[in-house]
Formats: C-alpha cells, sequence, structure tokens
C-alpha cells in the first residue's frame, strides 16, 4: 500500500512565522500535490510537483512557495504565515500524472 | 479554470437505503475518480473510471464514467453507519485533478 505521512496533525503558528508544512511518500512516485481544504470549498490545488526541483503552480499559489530536493518529499512552505492560511492541509502523490493520487491525513494548522 | 458541480452537497438517510450523487464538469474528462473522507483523516480512493460509459462496482458501491465525459455519479447500496463521511468526485481532462466540494453523507440507525 502507498504510505503518504505528513510530519505533523495539528499545527498552531503565529502571523507572520515561516511555516514548513513536510510531506513524505514511500512508493517512488513522480508526481507529489499540496491542497487545502476548507468547509464549502472542497480541495484546492496549491502547488504540485512531476520531478525533483521541478515545480507547477496550482490554482491558489499565492502566499506559499514548495521545495522538492528528493523524490520522497514535498514540502510547502508558508513564507509569512497570516490567518486567511487557517486550514486544513492534504499533501498526495501519483506515479504517473494521470494516475489516481493517494492523500496522507492531512495537517490541521491555525494561524494565530 | 475548469469547473465540477457534485450534488447534492449533503445527505441524511435512513440506514439501509440507497444513495446516489453525481458530478457535472463544464468540460470533457479523460478520468473520473470518486473518494471518501472519514473525519480526521485523507481522502482514499474508491473508484477509478477511464473510459466513456465505463460502470465500475466496488463493493456495494457503483460508478459510472457519463457518455458525454462531462458526469459522473455514484451509487451506494444499502447503506449502513460506516458509511459515513464527505464522498468527493474529482475529474482530469488535460490539467491536473480538479475536485468536486463534496457530498457529505450521514446514515440514521
Amino acid at each position: 500500500d502507498v504510505k503518504v505521512t505528513q510530519s505533523s496533525r495539528y499545527l498552531v503558528k503565529r502571523t507572520g512565522e515561516k511555516v514548513f508544512l513536510e510531506c513524505v511518500q514511500d512508493m517512488d512516485h513522480e508526481n507529489m500535490f499540496w491542497y487545502r481544504q476548507d468547509p464549502g470549498l472542497g480541495l484546492r490545488l496549491i502547488y504540485f510537483s512531476y520531478d525533483v526541483k521541478m515545480k507547477e503552480k496550482g490554482d491558489i499559489p499565492e502566499g506559499y512557495s514548495v521545495s522538492r530536493e528528493k523524490k520522497e518529499r514535498f514540502s510547502l512552505i508558508l513564507e509569512s504565515a497570516s490567518t486567511n492560511q487557517t486550514s486544513m492541509y492534504l499533501c498526495a502523490s501519483s506515479l504517473y500524472i494521470n494516475q489516481p493520487q493517494h492523500f496522507g491525513d492531512g495537517t490541521r494548522l491555525s494561524i494565530l | 479554470g475548469q469547473q465540477l458541480n457534485q450534488s447534492p452537497q449533503s445527505m441524511f438517510i435512513q440506514e439501509g437505503e440507497d444513495v446516489s450523487m453525481n458530478c457535472t464538469s463544464s468540460s470533457i474528462f479523460n478520468t473520473w475518480l470518486w473518494y471518501k473522507q472519514e473525519p480526521g483523516e485523507g481522502p482514499v480512493l474508491l473508484i477509478a473510471l477511464y473510459k466513456a460509459g465505463e460502470l465500475t462496482s466496488n463493493g456495494r458501491l457503483t460508478a459510472q464514467f457519463g457518455i458525454t465525459r462531462k458526469d459522473s455519479f455514484l451509487n451506494i447500496s444499502a447503506s449502513i453507519p460506516s458509511d459515513v463521511g464527505i464522498y468527493f468526485c474529482a475529474g482530469r481532462g488535460n490539467t491536473p485533478l480538479v475536485f468536486g466540494k463534496g457530498t457529505r453523507l450521514s446514515v440514521i440507525a
């Protein structure tokens, strides 16, 4: 079974802090994704990566950046956290871009 | 960008009833996926559809890829309490997956 592990289930940070959310997958998948999930809005794609050191913007990249230095790890960075970034963040991976994505259990981030 | 309309937004049903939910898109998709998310967990893939007209079952769940390639539905037969959760459709055309906003299912025993 594919295992996508997000480093924290819950995280509380302060406005203006730099925040790192980490995601690791163990199935040698080429593609990794970061989404945020908000009530009534579903899942919205922030960034994705189709290879090491490669990244593409999703639908809502503003205020975020990503890093993929190794194939198994995809990090989401909030450069200067703001309260409107309080949300559930979900990481996913897939072997090929047209294959189903496998999700981690999410990180619930609160920005105070 | 591509839009997905998923309905209904929420459902309250009696245990044993059948459930139906659907998604429609503004553009043609090559892939339709259905996920379920339980509280405190990430979405889990239920069914994947890759061909127009395809009908696929997974236990009590059945999903179909619409002939027009712009819609898909998911049926759950004889619902049980553990069916509770949020069901998401997702579709893919020439871009990464687009997700519906989810159908929240509640089952009353």
